[in-house]
């Protein structure tokens, strides 16, 4: 079976420092992969999503960056936080090229402050 | 290009009561549609999904859902909530050609009380 982790659940960082926050993903291959933040009262908003190894798609301008060097890892990234970057981020995969819904990691709660 | 509204942003009801979690869509092109629960400070779980074939869904816990592509919506029913079902609830919709991403409303909070 396929499981989907995020590390670290939950994370307080000060304004300006970087970000590092990862999902693995375990027993499935060459997935679709996908960041979303989810901000208070404001649904979820879809980040990143990635259909392969060094392949990224942003969907909204911002002040983060993804990345994937493995085939079931995705990274969210920053070099310098903003207090708007506070949020709940879920990771997601999709088999590629199916029409198969999307499984959601457990997410981590990022507060910047 | 899709977009989901969900009219309710909370939905307070009692136990045992039924409830009704209203979601509209808008898109151009055919569609499929979701219904995901999140429980507090967990991931997305799928609720329940129409892809093709009859309208109306099910879960295993006594949701259901029903396409009308009339009124472009997919509202989420159960005849009697319990407390365990205090969660929120996010419809999405994707296009039907491969790869199409997810849209998702804005998300209905159901508090259910004793």
């Amino acid at each position: 079976s396929q499981t989907i982790h995020q590390w670290p659940a939950t994370l307080v960082q000060p304004v300006g420092s970087p970000l590092s926050l990862e999902c693995t993903v375990e027993g499935t291959s060459n997935p679709n992969l996908y960041w979303y933040r989810q901000a208070a009262g404001r649904g979820l908003q879809l980040l990143f999503y990635s259909v392969g190894i060094g392949q990224i798609s942003s969907e909204v301008p911002q002040n983060l960056s993804a990345s994937r060097p493995q085939d079931r890892q995705f990274i969210l990234s920053s070099k310098k936080l903003l207090l708007s970057d506070s949020g709940f981020y879920l990771c997601a995969w999709k088999r590629q090229g199916s029409i198969e819904t999307q499984y959601f990691g457990p997410g981590t709660r990022l507060l910047v402050l | 290009a899709q977009s989901v509204t969900q009219l309710d942003s909370q939905v307070p009801v009692f136990e045992e009561a039924p409830v009704e979690l209203r979601c509209n869509y808008s898109s151009s092109v055919s569609v499929y549609l979701f219904w995901y629960v999140q429980y507090p400070n967990q991931g997305l779980q799928l609720l329940l999904k129409y892809l093709s074939g009859s309208t109306l869904v099910e879960s295993i816990n006594g949701f259901e859902a029903e396409f009308n592509k009339s009124q472009t919506s997919f509202h989420l029913r159960k005849p009697s909530v319990h407390i365990s079902d205090t969660a929120e609830y996010f419809c999405a919709v994707s296009e039907t050609r491969q790869g199409g991403k997810l849209i998702f409303g804005q998300g209905t909070e159901l508090s259910v009380k004793p």
